[in-house]
């Protein structure tokens, strides 16, 4: 069974750029999860999905960051436009939904802004 | 905001020695879950004790939770040197799976 898949894994860019991040869950999970993590430190709930419906995104940077997912099933995150301390791992998940069961994380997406 | 906090920030011990690693948090909870993040990857599920749990145990790995002082502990017992990695307690306060992550604990093994 395919993990959850993210891509770009890196992604280098200037400030005040647009950059995108997707992803991929695993193959009926209903849950997906966009977390942000600086350096050195845990990651951090940026937006909950379940199905296309987003159940939690009171820590998503609304003015900058937005966040889709159109058919339920992969999901993109959009940062417009970047600034120096949006340098950081951003990390998809996904769960079945089910009560306490375990999140799946997918590689990240490493992005440096210049 | 994080609401566990793992201690020590980092450990570093040699093979075949028992790593111990504890995690605080501050509210209640339905459950506490530990994974680990190796260099560059994301984090894998280790194990998941439920608030009404005291011990788990998993292979290696040996898990307790103590609800009335906030706190849980993660036990590697005769480590290797691939249990590098960093390792995260990861609180889930209403039992739907928003998680709330602590900054970690760095655990080296050398050989």
């Amino acid at each position: 069974e395919a993990g959850v898949v993210q891509s770009p894994r890196y992604k280098i860019i200037e400030k005040k750029q647009p950059v995108a991040f997707w992803c991929n869950p695993i193959s009926g999970h209903n849950t997906l999860y966009w977390y942000l993590q600086n350096l050195g430190q845990g990651p951090e709930l940026l937006i909950r999905y379940e199905n296309e419906e987003a159940v939690d995104d009171s820590q998503l940077p609304k003015d900058r960051f937005s966040a889709e997912r159109l058919k339920g099933v992969d999901s993109t995150l959009k940062i417009q436009p970047a600034e120096l301390g949006d340098s950081a791992v951003y990390l998809c998940a996904s769960s079945s939904g089910l009560v306490t069961d375990t999140q799946y994380f997918g590689p990240g997406t490493r992005l440096t802004v210049l | 905001s994080q609401q566990g906090e793992e201690d020590p920030q980092a450990l570093s011990i040699q093979e075949g020695e028992n790593a111990t690693m504890n995690c605080s948090y501050k509210t209640s909870i339905n459950n506490l879950q530990w994974y680990r993040q190796n260099s560059g990857r994301g984090l894998v599920h280790l194990i998941l004790i439920r608030s009404n749990e005291r011990e788990k145990h998993s292979g290696r790995l040996r898990v307790t939770l103590d609800t009335s002082k906030k706190s849980s502990s993660l036990l590697i017992t005769a480590s290797r040197a691939a249990d590098t990695a960093s390792y995260f307690c990861a609180t889930d306060l209403s039992g739907y799976s928003t998680l709330t992550f602590g900054k970690g604990t760095m655990l080296l093994v050398s050989p």
